[in-house]
């Protein structure tokens, strides 16, 4: 039972580089979420795609864009990586009831030289 | 935009001790979530809390749901060493009428042996 799994696990880039970080899940989700985590400032909402189909901005989406690619994968891509996205992502998916928890990934922790 | 604080937002204790941490918001929720995430990995859920009031525990954790809804409360009995981790604080809501969970900034918890 994998739940939510992303890859790359680790990854470093030079500034302008880019790359796509990878999410899926296996539990028939329709919600699915990527987040950033730095240090003091807890986990911040970069996208979101509340169903097969759509995509929103979250609170920190510059330099980001996504695309739920059907309904259990849902990607992160940095088209110019910056300093400033050096971070830790998780990915994470729910059902579609308001209320309901999210399950994350275990994070792919990116370094922008 | 909402915002969950959490505090203390660090915890240096030793093993056996109890402990005592909490989440406020300046705004009503109707969910209270409470995750851990141990080094390395994603958050995952301990306790969830849908009414004012509620009381609820899940083995040596207890949660409680404020009766005015804007905070929520998590304590740890007899702490070990497998209870280090960062534990957060989560609730959802309603931004620019979409549905986001929100995340307080997270208490990082030491436990000296």
């Amino acid at each position: 039972n994998a739940g939510v799994t992303q890859t790359p696990k680790f990854q470093v880039l030079k500034t302008g580089q880019s790359m796509t970080l990878q999410c899926a899940q296996d539990m028939n989700h329709n919600s699915m979420y990527w987040y950033r985590q730095d240090p003091g400032m807890g986990l911040r909402l970069i996208y979101y795609s509340a169903s097969e189909g759509t995509t929103d901005k979250g609170e920190v989406p510059n330099g980001y864009n996504v695309s739920r690619l059907n309904k259990r994968e849902f990607s992160l891509r940095l088209e110019s990586a910056a300093p400033s996205q050096t971070s830790v992502y998780f990915c994470a998916s729910k059902w579609g009831k308001y209320n309901s928890p999210l399950h994350f990934g275990n994070g792919t922790r990116l370094t922008v030289t | 935009g909402q915002q969950l604080n959490q505090s203390p937002q660090s915890m240096f204790i030793q093993e056996g001790e109890d402990v005592s941490m909490n989440c406020t918001s300046s705004s009503i929720f109707n969910t209270w979530l409470w995750y851990k995430q141990d080094p390395g990995e994603g958050p995952v859920l301990l306790i969830a809390l849908y009414k004012a009031g509620e009381l609820t525990s899940n083995g040596r954790l207890t949660a409680q749901f404020g009766i005015t809804r804007k905070d929520s409360f998590l304590n740890i009995s007899a702490s070990i060493p497998s209870d280090v981790g960062i534990y957060f604080c989560a609730g959802p809501t309603i931004i620019q009428g979409a549905q986001k969970l929100v995340f307080g900034q997270g208490t990082r918890l030491t436990i000296n042996p």
